[in-house]
């Protein structure tokens, strides 16, 4: 079955700082991946999404993912974070069960210091 | 356009008592998904929806219940609450369930409390 591992529970950055959130994933075949974020007490954003072509995806908020299968990951990055990215962040890759559920990580909870 | 959007935001229950979450898109979408949301587990898929009329169990589906009213609105139902059940749920929608290249929009979520 596939799986996504987020390793790091909590991180904390201070603003103006770099950023990089990893996500490992476990799937046999082409992996279909997602980020999304969760600022407190709101649902779920998308932040970028990765299919096919460019491994390097940009998405929203300045932020862009690698997606290297050599090492089942697509870690997200943002070179410069500021204090409203102070959130949790999920991975989530497609699954062919389900009707194409999305399968998440635990999530990492982004804090930031000013 | 609202997207997917979820009633009610917040639900204390007692044990035994039984209750509905509402939701509803207004992009067009067939498909509509039911989540739970738990600490340090992500989310996990209740019951979907691949398209109106139609409604099948995700990966953990004991104790709720779904009706797809109509393409627009998905409910999930929960005959008898239990504590285990204590947790936030959402609400996803996409254009239509099936290909895998595809995004799944959420709604706000409803936190719910059993006692």
């Amino acid at each position: 079955a596939q799986s996504v591992t987020q390793p790091d529970i909590h991180i904390t950055v201070s603003e103006g700082a770099s950023l990089e959130l990893r996500c490992n994933y476990s799937y046999g075949a082409t992996p279909y991946l997602f980020w999304y974020v969760q600022s407190p007490g709101q649902g779920l954003q998308l932040l970028l999404k990765y299919f096919s072509g460019d491994t390097l995806v940009q998405g929203i908020k300045g932020f862009e993912a690698e997606f290297k299968r050599s090492q089942s990951s697509f870690n997200l990055r943002k070179p410069s974070v500021h204090w409203s990215d102070a959130a949790e962040y999920f991975c989530a890759v497609v699954s062919m069960e389900y009707g194409n559920k999305l399968v998440f990580g635990a999530g990492t909870i982004l804090r930031v210091k000013s | 356009n609202a997207g997917v959007t979820q009633t009610p935001k917040f639900q204390v229950l007692k044990t035994g008592q039984s209750m509905t979450l509402q939701c509803a898109q207004d992009m067009n979408h067939n498909s509509m998904y039911w989540y739970r949301q738990d600490p340090g587990m992500g989310l996990r898929l209740i019951y979907y929806s691949a398209s109106e009329g139609t409604t099948d169990k995700g990966e953990v589906p004991n104790g709720y219940n779904v009706s797809r009213l109509n393409k627009r609105e998905f409910s999930l139902r929960l005959e008898s609450a239990a504590p285990s059940q204590t947790s936030v749920y959402f609400c996803a929608s996409s254009v239509r369930g099936g290909r895998i290249r595809e995004t799944q929009y959420f709604g706000p979520g409803t936190r719910l409390l059993v006692l």
